[in-house]
């Protein structure tokens, strides 16, 4: 099975612009979730997805938003950002119904200027 | 409310020898619990898993954990450190919450191996 795919690896965005990351799962995973990894402040929830609603959400305003599609393909979005939102985002998936393991994709660098 | 402590953000050992990494956590239920690796500029790669089964736990690349339940405890070791161990490892702690799994990270250990 392939693994959890991120588009794009990279990124490079300006102060108030905004910007979509996407997140492929492993084939029959249902549940998606969204981590925000800075230096400071190490791996934050942000969200989690599972069949095309939003099940779980970490403290984060409201500017970060996902949706989930009907082939658990899941976005994330984030608008106006801020120099403060340069972090690795990395997505995890899993088959999201009773106990099983997370399964990390490579993470998408932004670095806000 | 489940929480994840590793104690140590950096540790250092000479290629060779022991590596231990400490985990403890608190969880309101028997949890399950993981140790995941992350390589610079990389996702986070499951090292093995603790899901109540056995209490000492084998995975990848030597790597082993030892869940003691009275010590709330899941520390990773492995017995000779190699120069490709160097990266950052993280515990994870999962409980069911509301019908559905909750997982915690802890704050993650960067390991160094001195040749």
């Amino acid at each position: 099975k392939a693994g959890v795919t991120q588009t794009p690896r990279y990124l490079i965005k300006t102060r108030g612009q905004q910007v979509t990351l996407s997140c492929s799962p492993i084939s029959g995973h249902r549940s998606v979730s969204w981590y925000q990894q800075t230096p400071g402040q190490g791996l934050q929830f942000l969200f989690e997805y599972f069949s095309e609603t939003q099940r779980n959400k970490g403290n984060f305003p409201g500017r970060f938003s996902g949706r989930q599609f009907s082939n658990s393909r899941s976005e994330m979005n984030v608008s106006t950002l801020e120099l403060g939102d340069s972090a690795l985002y990395l997505c995890a998936s899993s088959q999201g119904e009773g106990w099983n393991t997370q399964y990390f994709g490579p993470g998408t660098r932004l670095t806000v200027l | 409310a489940q929480s994840v402590t590793q104690l140590g953000s950096h540790v250092s050992v000479s290629e060779g020898a022991l590596v231990l990494l400490r985990c403890n956590y608190s969880s309101s239920v028997p949890p399950y619990l993981f140790w995941y690796v992350q390589y610079p500029n990389q996702g986070l790669q499951l090292l093995l898993k603790y899901t109540s089964a056995a209490t000492l736990v084998k995975g990848i690349n030597g790597f082993e954990a030892e869940f003691k339940k009275s010590e709330t405890s899941f520390h990773l070791t492995k017995p000779s450190a190699h120069m490709s161990d160097a990266a950052e490892y993280f515990c994870a702690v999962s409980e069911n919450s509301g019908g559905y799994q909750k997982v915690t990270f802890g704050t993650g250990t960067k390991l160094q191996v001195i040749p």
